[in-house]
Formats: C-alpha cells, sequence, structure tokens
C-alpha cells in the first residue's frame, strides 16, 4: 500500500517568515494530495489539495506543488501569522480504492 | 452544504464497559465514511471506512467495530474498553468521485 511520509515533525517560524513542510508518497498511483490543518481538540481541516495533473495550486498565502516524477508535494506558507500555528497533515489517495494515506503530522509554532 | 456531526464530544468510561461513538453527515447522499483514532500528539489512524449501508472494512484488528445501520449514519461500538482505546476519535466523509474528505469534531475518549 501507499506509504507516506512527512517532515519535518516540528517547526517554528518568526511571524512574517515562510513556512514550508514536505512529504513524499511511494504509490505512483496516488493522484489526490490533500493537506489539513488541526487545531488543539479540533478535527482537521481541509486546507488546499491539489491533483496529479497540476503542479503547483495557491490559495492566497498557502501554496502546494507537486512533484509526479519525484513523488513529493510540498505545503508553503509566506507571512505566517500566530493563527497559522497548528498540526498540518498531509495525505496521498490513489486512484483506486477509498483510502487515504496520511503523513505523521507536523507541529508548527509562529512566534509572535 | 454538508455538515458532519459526532457525540458525545468528550466521554469518560471505566475499563472493560461498553462504547457507542455516533457520526452523522447531512446535506449529502451515499458518502464514503471513516472512523480515526489520534493518540496525543500522534497521527491519524484509520480504524474503519465504509462505502455503503452495511459494507464495513476494518483496517486494524482490535476490539472496536463499526456499523453503518442508514446511509449517513456511522457507528463505532465496543463491548469492553481497554485503557489503550483512549484517544481521539473522528469521523469523516467523502464522496468516492471528488475524493475531498471531511472531518468530524471529533470525540475525545479517555478510559480509566
Amino acid at each position: 500500500g501507499e506509504n507516506v511520509e512527512q517532515h519535518p515533525s516540528t517547526l517554528s517560524v518568526q511571524e512574517g517568515d515562510s513556512a514550508v513542510i514536505k512529504c513524499t508518497y511511494s504509490d505512483s498511483a496516488s493522484n489526490y494530495f490533500p493537506w489539513y490543518k488541526q487545531e488543539l481538540g479540533k478535527g482537521p481541516q481541509l486546507i488546499i489539495d491539489i491533483r496529479s495533473n497540476v503542479g503547483e495550486k495557491k490559495d492566497q498565502r498557502i501554496a502546494v506543488t507537486l512533484n509526479k516524477t519525484a513523488k513529493h508535494f510540498s505545503l508553503h506558507i509566506t507571512e505566517t501569522q500566530p493563527e497559522d500555528s497548528a498540526v498540518y497533515f498531509c495525505a496521498a489517495i490513489p486512484n483506486t480504492g477509498n483510502q487515504f494515506y496520511f503523513g505523521t503530522g507536523t507541529s508548527l509554532t509562529v512566534i509572535p | 452544504s454538508q455538515t458532519i456531526h459526532q457525540w458525545p464530544a468528550t466521554l469518560v468510561q471505566p475499563v472493560g464497559s461498553p462504547l457507542s461513538l455516533e457520526c452523522t453527515v447531512e446535506g449529502t447522499s451515499n458518502p464514503n465514511l471513516y472512523w480515526y483514532r489520534q493518540a496525543a500528539g500522534r497521527g491519524l489512524q484509520l480504524l474503519f471506512y465504509s462505502v455503503g449501508i452495511g459494507q464495513i472494512s476494518s483496517e486494524v484488528p482490535q476490539n472496536l467495530s463499526a456499523s453503518r445501520p442508514q446511509d449517513r449514519q456511522f457507528i463505532l461500538s465496543s463491548k469492553k474498553l481497554l485503557l489503550s482505546d483512549s484517544g481521539f476519535y473522528l469521523c469523516a466523509w467523502a464522496l468516492g468521485d471528488s475524493r475531498e474528505q471531511y472531518f468530524g469534531p471529533g470525540t475525545r475518549l479517555t478510559v480509566t
């Protein structure tokens, strides 16, 4: 099955700096890659996703890039704010089956 | 719009007691439904998923079970809880064609 690795496990940045979280996947059949933000005590929220037919997608301060050849994708947050502090999860979903394969999470802290 | 509900929000149960957690989805039909468990500070562990009424796939052998008595209702149960069952239980739904998965608010279970 699919194996998703996520780095780093923890990340601290100064407010206003950029944050980058990277994930790799193993199954070349994966074609959908969402990112989730989980605040303390809440369920994960889908914040951005990318499908395998595009290489980059942006939504205001967040962007995701995908390199299908290298089997890795990244989340980029620019101009970070304290409210960006949370745990972020990546996931890879193969084009067959109904399972979602999640990374182990990155705890992001934005220091004011 | 679609919404997902989970209850109870928090639960404290003694070892050996039964468990029933409920998840319902509104505003969509025939969703795929998922149960995840998240230990403190850890990632998301898929427990069960369902693609239709009465259809349950189990990912982790354990003393938990799941049922889907109605299209938009997913129930997680146990006959006898163990200390290791403590955690944050998340229900999620997805539509098979879009692959986007949305999580509920979660249930915090503490087994004492």
